[in-house]
């Protein structure tokens, strides 16, 4: 059974960049596409982006100049970094597995989540 | 973008009754790309159907998903205890990807 786990400071200054790292154990990330996904209170569900095993990205265009993912296959990890952060990022963040069909359509398996505060 | 509004925001109904949820889409949708997840306090979402109608692993029977276009459906046909959360439908066809705001599914 693929358990995810997300892993980082829970506390960023405004300016700074956040780094997440979510390591996937039970199963490889490589063939799958993973997904970050946000939740604060005032936005709700969030969609960050996604990677593929390969490293090929799609993000959010809200997000796509501060966002970056990446996927480290020999560790079984994915990160993200998200530059010059303000109070506006402050939420839950979410890794989660994506299910494939005709392509990536939804995530079927998620991480309990790293709540991120930025503050000074 | 693809805006989803689900309705109503707040379901209140008794153990036993159906439910029904509406998730409507700004522009069309391919079935493919709308999605089902039910969210309880301090948990993570957890994905109920896919492809418009298809259940996920482990789903009980009584949830079902249908719907086409920009009009979608999830409805459950008897309330269990365990079943009182939030709702939310997720749209993947196009970018960016977008939940919808909720409905919460309460006790009566």
């Amino acid at each position: 059974q693929v358990h995810l786990r997300e892993s980082g400071p829970g506390l960023v200054k405004p300016s700074e960049t956040l780094s997440l790292t979510c390591t996937v154990s039970g199963g490889s990330i490589i063939s799958y596409y993973w997904g970050w996904i946000r939740q604060s209170a005032g936005k709700g569900l969030e969609w960050v982006g996604h990677v593929y095993s390969s490293g090929k990205t799609s993000y959010n265009p809200s997000l796509k100049s501060r966002v970056t993912m990446s996927v480290d296959t020999s560790k079984n990890q994915l990160s993200l970094n998200l530059t010059s952060v303000t109070a506006a990022d402050t939420a839950v963040y979410y890794c989660a597995r994506i299910l494939y069909t005709f392509g990536p359509a939804a995530f079927d398996v998620w991480g309990q989540g790293a709540q991120v505060t930025v503050s000074s | 973008e693809v805006v989803l509004t689900q309705s109503p925001g707040t379901l209140s109904l008794f153990p036993g009754e159906r439910a029904t949820l509406s998730c409507r889409a700004s522009q069309t949708i391919s079935y493919s790309y709308l999605a089902w997840y039910q969210q309880k306090p301090g948990q993570a979402p957890r994905l109920l159907i896919y492809a418009t109608s298809s259940k996920a692993s482990g789903i009980p029977d009584r949830f079902s998903g249908s719907g086409s276009g920009t009009d979608f459906t999830l409805t459950i046909s008897t309330l269990e205890p365990e079943d009182f959360a939030v709702y939310y439908c997720l749209q993947s066809g196009s970018s960016p990807w977008t939940f919808g705001q909720g409905t919460k599914v309460e006790i009566k």
